[in-house]
C-alpha cells in the first residue's frame, strides 16, 4: 500500500486479556517504530527495529510489552495481561533510513474495560 | 537527555491571524527537528523538518519554521491561519532512530 497500515482500528478488551496489533510499513522502510499516545503522557517511544539488528526496546514500559517483525516487514507489538492503563492508540511509523522522515499509521485505539 | 518543551498547550487565533507555535529542544549534537499535525481521529502528518542547511524550512499547508541554535528553538509559524488548520501540533527531534516528542499544542481558530 501506499502508507502505513494498522490493524485493528480500535480494539476493546477486558482486564488480562492478551493482545495483538499489527503494523504493515511502508514497502522498503527498513525502519520500524512503535509508539504510545495517552493522556497526561503524550507521545511515546516504545521499540524500533532496524533491518536485522537487534530492537532498541527501552521503551517498552513492562515485560507484558513484545514485540516482533517477521521478515523485515510486518510487525506485531502483544500485550499480555492487559491493565487499564494500558489504554491508548498505539502508533507504528516506518522510515527509509534510520533517523529519517516517519511516516505514521493511523493508529490502534485500545481500550481496557 | 533529550527533551522538547512546547510551553503552550492550547493556543486559540482568529482565521486570517497569523500563527507561531514554539518548540525548545534540548540535544547533544545538531539534532534533526520537526513539526508533526494530528487532526482529530487522525495520525500524524508531517508538516516540515530540519535536518541541515538553510535555517528557514518552508512545510506543506503554508507552514515554516525556523531553526535558532543559540536559542534551542524550532518555532513554527504561518502568516495567515484557516479554520481547517484547527488541530494538535507536535514538535520532535530525533537522533539516529527515535522521535523524543513535545507535548503537543492544540490549535484552535475562530471564523
Amino acid at each position: 500500500g501506499a502508507g502505513v497500515s494498522q490493524s485493528p482500528s480500535n480494539k476493546v478488551t477486558e482486564k488480562g486479556k492478551d493482545v495483538e496489533l499489527r503494523c504493515d510499513p511502508i514497502s522498503g522502510h527498513t525502519a520500524l517504530y512503535w509508539y504510545r499516545q495517552s493522556l497526561g503522557q503524550g507521545l511515546e517511544f516504545l521499540i524500533y527495529f532496524q533491518g536485522n539488528s537487534a530492537p532498541d526496546k527501552s521503551g517498552l514500559p513492562s515485560d507484558r510489552f513484545s514485540a516482533e517483525r517477521t521478515g523485515g516487514s510486518v510487525s506485531t507489538l502483544t500485550i499480555q495481561r492487559t491493565q487499564q492503563e494500558d489504554s491508548a492508540v498505539y502508533l507504528c511509523a516506518s522510515s527509509l533510513p534510520p533517523g529519517g522522515e516517519q511516516y505514521f499509521g493511523p493508529g490502534t485505539r485500545l481500550t481496557v474495560t | 537527555a533529550q527533551s522538547v518543551t512546547q510551553p503552550d498547550i492550547h493556543i486559540t487565533v482568529s482565521e486570517g491571524a497569523s500563527l507561531e507555535l514554539r518548540c525548545n529542544y534540548s540535544y547533544g549534537a545538531t539534532p534533526y527537528l520537526f513539526w508533526y499535525v494530528q487532526s482529530p481521529g487522525q495520525g500524524l502528518q508531517l508538516l516540515l523538518k530540519y535536518f541541515s542547511g538553510d535555517t528557514l524550512v518552508q512545510g506543506i499547508k503554508g507552514f515554516e519554521a525556523e531553526f535558532k541554535r543559540s536559542q534551542s528553538s524550532f518555532n513554527l509559524r504561518k502568516p495567515s491561519v484557516h479554520w481547517s488548520d484547527a488541530a494538535e501540533y507536535f514538535c520532535a527531534v530525533a537522533g539516529t532512530d527515535k522521535l523524543i516528542f513535545g507535548t503537543g499544542t492544540r490549535l484552535q481558530v475562530f471564523p
